[in-house]
């Protein structure tokens, strides 16, 4: 157990949706990131927040947004959503630059 | 723009049959090399990070390697129970987040 909390794990939704993905970080870690993984890629950076600030942004698409509350948890926000947004969506955390990042069981997403 | 290019993309091995997973990185300033193993619909979970070339780490029958171009992921008499995919991710001094290859998937074949 990694720490790094995400729910839902599993999510069905129709084309043209809008979900909301959750993540809790390890306890102490300020910092967050989302990943995307699609069958057969790699992991894509999608955003990260440091302390409820918006630290780096990756291959985020505009219908995509993202937010960390003060109480650091994270939510990951997908609307329009599209037939190619099925995929996992993994939520990690650290406590420093350098630092392990550890990585969520991921929110799996399949748009039908 | 960083890269991290893996290979094999997949490697069948007898159990017990030794070999070594690469990763080659280009990385402007390089704060850390990470190794994550992943299974089938689950996380990538930790396994090393290596800072500086000529580093090593082990654990169990894994020991993973860093030269100032490329990683390598050693595994020593394997057991059916190793396979999974291997992720290798590094990450620069100008930020903080992990540029991932695209894994080698290991299997063990009892």
């Amino acid at each position: 157990d990694s720490g790094v909390t995400q729910t839902p794990k599993h999510l069905i939704t129709a084309t043209g949706q809008r979900v909301t993905l959750r993540c809790s970080p390890r306890s102490g870690d300020l910092s967050v990131y989302w990943y995307q993984q699609s069958l057969d890629q790699g992991l894509q950076f999608l955003i990260q927040y440091y302390n409820g600030e918006e630290r780096a942004k990756g291959n985020i698409l505009e219908r995509f947004s993202a937010q960390q509350f003060p109480d650091l948890h994270s939510e990951l926000n997908l609307s329009s959503l599209e037939l190619g947004d099925s995929a996992l969506y993994f939520c990690a955390s650290t406590s420093g630059p350098g630092n392990t990042i550890y990585f969520g069981e991921g929110s799996w997403l399949t748009v039908v | 723009e960083d890269q991290v290019t893996q290979s094999p993309e997949a490697l069948r091995l007898q159990e017990g049959e030794s070999s070594s997973l690469n990763c080659s990185y280009t990385v402007s300033g390089l704060r850390g090399l990470f190794w994550y193993r992943q299974d089938p619909g689950k996380g990538p979970e930790f396994l090393f990070t290596l800072y500086s070339a000529g580093e090593e780490k082990e654990k169990e029958r894994l020991k993973a390697t860093l030269t100032k171009k490329e990683s390598f992921l050693h595994i020593t008499a394997p057991k059916p129970e190793d396979s999974a995919t291997y992720l290798c991710a590094a990450a620069n001094f100008g930020n903080e987040k992990l540029t991932f290859g695209t894994g080698t998937r290991l299997t063990i074949i009892p």
